[in-house]
C-alpha cells in the first residue's frame, strides 16, 4: 500500500526566513500529490496539487510555492515566511483514479515567530 | 464550488455508547464521493469510510456506518460501541469524480470518548 513520509515533523522559523518541507511517497508510482494546510479549528485547505514531475497547480494565492522534482517527491517552499504561514501542513497522495482513498503523511507543524 | 459543513464542533460519548456526527454538503454535481477521515492526537489522517454517490446502499466498516441521503445532501457518520481509541477529530470530505483528488473538507468534529 501507499505510504507518505513528511519531514520535518515540527519547525520553528523566524519571519522572513526560508522554508522547505519535503514529502516522499513509497509503494506506488505516478501518484497525484497534494499539499494541504490545516488551521486551528478549521478544515483542510488545498494549497497545491501535482499530477506529474514538474506539473504544479496552485489552488490559492499565497506566499508559498511547490515543486515536484521527482515522481515520488513533493516539496513545499517559501523564500520569506510570514506569520500567517503558521499551521499544520499535510502532504497527501492518491494513485487510484477511482479515488478509493487519499493517503496522508504524518504532517509538519510550522510555527513562524 | 462545493462546500462541506460539519455543524458540531465537539461531541462527547461514553464508552460502548453510540454517537452520530452530522455532515451536509452543497453541490450541483451528480457523481461524487464522500468520505469520513479520522485524525487522532497523533495527527495522522486515516480513512474511516467512503461512499460513492451512485450507490444507494449505505457504507459500513465494522463499528462505523453512514446515513447517506443524496437528495438532502446529508452524510452522517455513526460510531457504535464507542471505544477510547475513537477519540479524534473527524472530518467529512467531498470529491467530484473528475476532481483529481481535490477533496473539500469540513471544519471537523472533535469526538471525545469517556470511560
Amino acid at each position: 500500500s501507499q505510504t507518505i513520509h513528511q519531514w520535518p515533523a515540527t519547525l520553528v522559523q523566524p519571519v522572513g526566513s526560508p522554508l522547505s518541507l519535503e514529502c516522499t511517497v513509497e509503494g506506488t508510482s505516478n501518484p497525484n500529490l497534494y499539499w494541504y494546510r490545516q488551521a486551528a479549528g478549521r478544515g483542510l485547505q488545498l494549497l497545491f496539487y501535482s499530477v506529474g514531475i514538474g506539473q504544479i497547480s496552485s489552488e490559492v494565492p499565497q506566499n508559498l510555492s511547490a515543486s515536484r522534482p521527482q515522481d515520488r517527491q513533493f516539496i513545499l517552499s517559501s523564500k520569506k515566511l510570514l506569520l500567517s504561514d503558521s499551521g499544520f501542513y499535510l502532504c497527501a497522495g492518491t494513485s487510484d483514479w477511482a479515488l478509493s482513498e487519499l493517503f496522508f503523511g504524518e504532517g509538519s507543524r510550522l510555527t513562524v515567530l | 464550488a462545493q462546500t462541506v459543513t460539519q455543524s458540531q464542533p465537539e461531541m462527547s460519548v461514553q464508552e460502548a455508547e453510540t454517537v452520530t456526527l452530522s455532515c451536509t454538503y452543497d453541490t450541483s454535481e451528480n457523481n461524487y464521493y464522500l468520505f469520513w477521515y479520522k485524525q487522532p492526537p497523533s495527527r495522522q489522517m486515516i480513512l474511516v469510510i467512503r461512499q460513492e454517490a451512485y450507490k444507494q446502499q449505505n457504507a459500513t466498516e465494522n463499528r462505523f456506518s453512514v446515513n447517506f441521503q443524496k437528495a438532502a445532501k446529508s452524510f452522517s457518520l455513526k460510531i457504535s460501541d464507542s471505544q477510547l481509541g475513537d477519540t479524534a477529530m473527524y472530518f467529512c470530505a467531498f470529491a467530484k469524480t473528475d476532481s483529481w483528488g481535490k477533496f473539500q473538507f469540513g471544519a471537523g468534529t472533535q469526538v471525545v470518548v469517556t470511560p
